[in-house]
């Protein structure tokens, strides 16, 4: 079945750091989805990636899907403690069908 | 705007009993999911429902596992004769027919469930 990666599954930074994490897909995605999820929280959905090569900001967030739509990318510039969390990607064949989520890279931010 | 309902959140049951959670999703939205998160882990599919139908149930195991999203009412998953292993959180999604591509899952607040 379909399988999507993340590694490693957790990551320290300083603060004002920049972090970089990507996510690979075993088959070709219709979409990829990333979320984010703080200790003891619910996922948050923050972007949606469609089209080949897609890139979308959200601040100092910046998502890109590859050429291939089999693999992603997450990138946050100066982090700041308020980073902290999980962040999630899940990868889908299309309409009508389950999101496959990776296991998540654990997000930690030193002051 | 009322999110995605889940209760009770917080679930202790001995092993050998039942477990019901219950999810009711956002207005609107006709399409339910459910996931289990184990400590460290991702977030693992269990099943798809839509009104009165299972779509897809391929992550949830055959024996104990049960799952319904009636016409009327909150979506239940049913956990009969509760193991150790069975402690985890349960996360309902529930999203908007998307059309080509999968819709954002909007999540509820998960139920905790402790099998003692």
């Amino acid at each position: 079945g379909q399988q999507v990666m993340q590694i490693p599954q957790y990551q320290h930074v300083q603060e004002g750091e920049d972090f970089t994490t990507y996510c690979n897909s075993s088959t070709t995605l219709s979409n990829i989805q990333w979320y984010k999820q703080r200790p003891g929280g619910h996922p948050v959905f923050l972007i949606q990636l469609v089209k080949s090569g897609e890139v979308k900001k959200q601040k100092r967030l910046t998502f890109q899907f590859g050429e291939a739509k089999k693999n992603s990318s997450l990138h946050i510039t100066a982090t700041q403690t308020t980073d902290v969390g999980t962040y999630f990607c899940a990868g889908g064949p299309g309409a009508n069908s389950k999101l496959t989520f990776g296991k998540g890279i654990t997000l930690s931010v030193r002051p | 705007n009322a999110g995605v309902m889940q209760n009770p959140r917080h679930l202790v049951r001995r092993r050998g009993q039942e477990a019901r959670l219950r999810c009711s999703p956002m207005k609107g939205h006709s399409h339910v999911y459910w996931y289990r998160q184990l400590p460290e882990e991702g977030l693992k599919f269990m099943v798809y429902l839509q009104k009165e139908n299972i779509i897809d149930e391929s992550g949830m195991p055959k024996e104990r596992f049960s799952a319904e999203f009636p016409k009327e009412g909150p979506s239940i998953l049913r956990i009969q004769q509760v193991v150790r292993g069975d402690s985890a959180a349960y996360f309902c999604a529930s999203s908007h027919f998307p059309g080509q591509e999968n819709s954002p899952l909007h999540f509820g607040n998960g139920t905790r469930l402790t099998v003692t």
